[in-house]
């Protein structure tokens, strides 16, 4: 089945920095890649996805890129905010809404 | 209500008790999904539903887990003879269409502890 890895597990940046988090996927197959924000007591909250036949999308401060090549996929957040704050997590599937979800990324933003 | 919506919260229960997990999912979305978040790690897929039917059960860890959906809107996972490994934290998820991977809406999940 797949298998997804996901780095760093903890990051802490200053607010104003941009932040990274990278996430690698098993099964070629794959075709779509979904982030959640979670933040504590509540439920993951999608905040951008990614389909397999494009290779970048962007939301204002939020941008996902793809290298189906590389089987990777990685979140970009420019302008970090203090509220930004939160578990990140990433998703790949291939089959309906069966996500295999990355072991998060805990974000924190310092004001 | 305009999301997905879960009961109870919290639920300690004693090991060996039965335990009955709820969600009501957003009102329309055929898909209906279950993920187990144990403490500090990701979600794990438990079981996935399209209208009342399971066409996928792969995650359910034992036969202690069972899970049903009805009118093609409440669904209940029901976890019997509880262990101390059941504790985490019960999402359910739901979509308008799981055929083309629309994107999924969580509840804020049920917070199980089995003493």
């Amino acid at each position: 089945g797949e298998n997804v890895e996901q780095h760093p597990s903890t990051l802490s940046v200053q607010e104003g920095d941009s932040a990274v988090i990278k996430c690698t996927y098993s099964d070629s197959a794959s075709n779509y890649f979904p982030w959640y924000k979670q933040e504590l007591g509540k439920g993951p909250q999608l905040i951008i996805d990614i389909r397999s036949n494009v290779g970048e999308k962007k939301d204002q401060r939020i941008a996902v890129t793809l290298n189906k090549t590389a089987k990777h996929f990685s979140l970009h957040i420019t302008e970090t905010q203090p509220e930004d704050s939160a578990v990140y997590f990433c998703a790949a599937t291939l089959l309906h809404g069966k996500l295999t979800f990355g072991q998060g990324t805990i974000l924190t933003v310092h004001p | 209500g305009a999301g997905v919506s879960q009961s109870p919260s919290n639920k300690v229960t004693e090991k060996g008790k039965d335990v009955e997990l709820r969600c009501d999912p957003i009102s329309g979305h055929t898909a209906l999904y279950w993920y187990r978040q144990r403490l500090g790690q990701g979600l794990e897929f438990l079981i996935y539903f399209q209208g009342n039917s399971a066409p996928d059960k792969s995650g359910l860890p034992s036969d202690r887990f069972s899970a049903e959906r009805t009118g093609e809107s409440v669904s209940t996972l029901t976890i019997q003879r509880t262990q101390q490994e059941d504790s985490a934290v019960y999402l359910c998820a739901s979509s308008p269409n799981s055929a083309t991977n629309e994107k999924l809406f969580f509840g804020s999940g049920t917070q199980l502890s089995v003493l």
